[in-house]
């Protein structure tokens, strides 16, 4: 147990609709991230937040958004949903920010299927 | 930027027998290189990083690592195969600056046969 909750763990929706993925972080970790595994792309990172704030971006679709709580907690909100979006979805956290030799531990994922 | 290459998609040994799962990376400063395992229907674990202490980095489960700049290679290394070592492997790669992301491979399936 790495300690980083995801729920849910499963999530099968309709095209066109909008979900909200949650994740909690480690306990004093600052830093979330969040990626995406598909068969086609393999793992990419979508976005990193530190502390509150958004500080790195990667291959996060427009329709795709994210946010970090004052809790630390973050959402990864996916709207227009498409059938390709239908992936893992990976929530890591990490304590320091840039540069650092930290770890990035990871949760269990939500599974998302859109019919 | 950074990326690393795992030469195998799938890669089968008998159980008792050496593993080795190969990771080649490409990165324009230091790099920070990681390998982490993936059990079926869990997220990722990490086994083992680099993070330029030593050169040859011990793991969790018996795993190692040895990081070899002239052949820009961080390849996973088992003397003896579990049957329980069977998932996937993914080598990342992070630059030793600034905000940089986890890069990761495409993965390595081992399978473990008895």
């Amino acid at each position: 147990d790495s300690g980083v909750t995801q729920t849910p763990k499963h999530l099968i929706t309709a095209t066109g609709q909008r979900v909200t993925l949650r994740c909690s972080p480690r306990s004093g970790d600052l830093s979330v991230y969040w990626y995406q595994q598909s068969l086609d792309q393999g793992l990419q990172f979508l976005i990193q937040y530190y502390n509150g704030e958004e500080r790195a971006k990667g291959n996060i679709l427009e329709r795709f958004s994210a946010q970090q709580f004052p809790d630390l907690h973050s959402e990864l909100n996916l709207s227009s949903l498409e059938l390709g979006d239908s992936a893992l979805y990976f929530c890591a956290s990490s304590v320091q920010l840039a540069g650092s030799t930290d770890t990035q531990y990871f949760g269990p994922g939500t599974r998302l299927t859109v019919l | 930027a950074q990326s690393v290459t795992q030469l195998g998609s799938h890669v089968s040994v008998s159980e008792g027998a050496l593993v080795l799962l190969r990771c080649n990376y490409s990165s324009s400063v230091p790099p920070y290189l990681f390998w982490y395992v993936q059990y079926p229907n869990q997220g990722l674990q990490l086994l083992l990083k680099y993070t330029s202490a030593a050169t040859l980095v011990k793991g969790i489960n018996g795993f190692e690592a040895e990081f070899k700049k002239s052949e820009t290679s961080f390849h996973l290394t088992k003397p003896s195969a579990h049957m329980s070592d069977a998932a996937e492997y993914f080598c990342a790669v992070k630059a030793n600056t600034g905000f940089q992301k986890l890069v990761f491979g495409t993965g390595t399936r081992l399978l473990v046969s008895p």
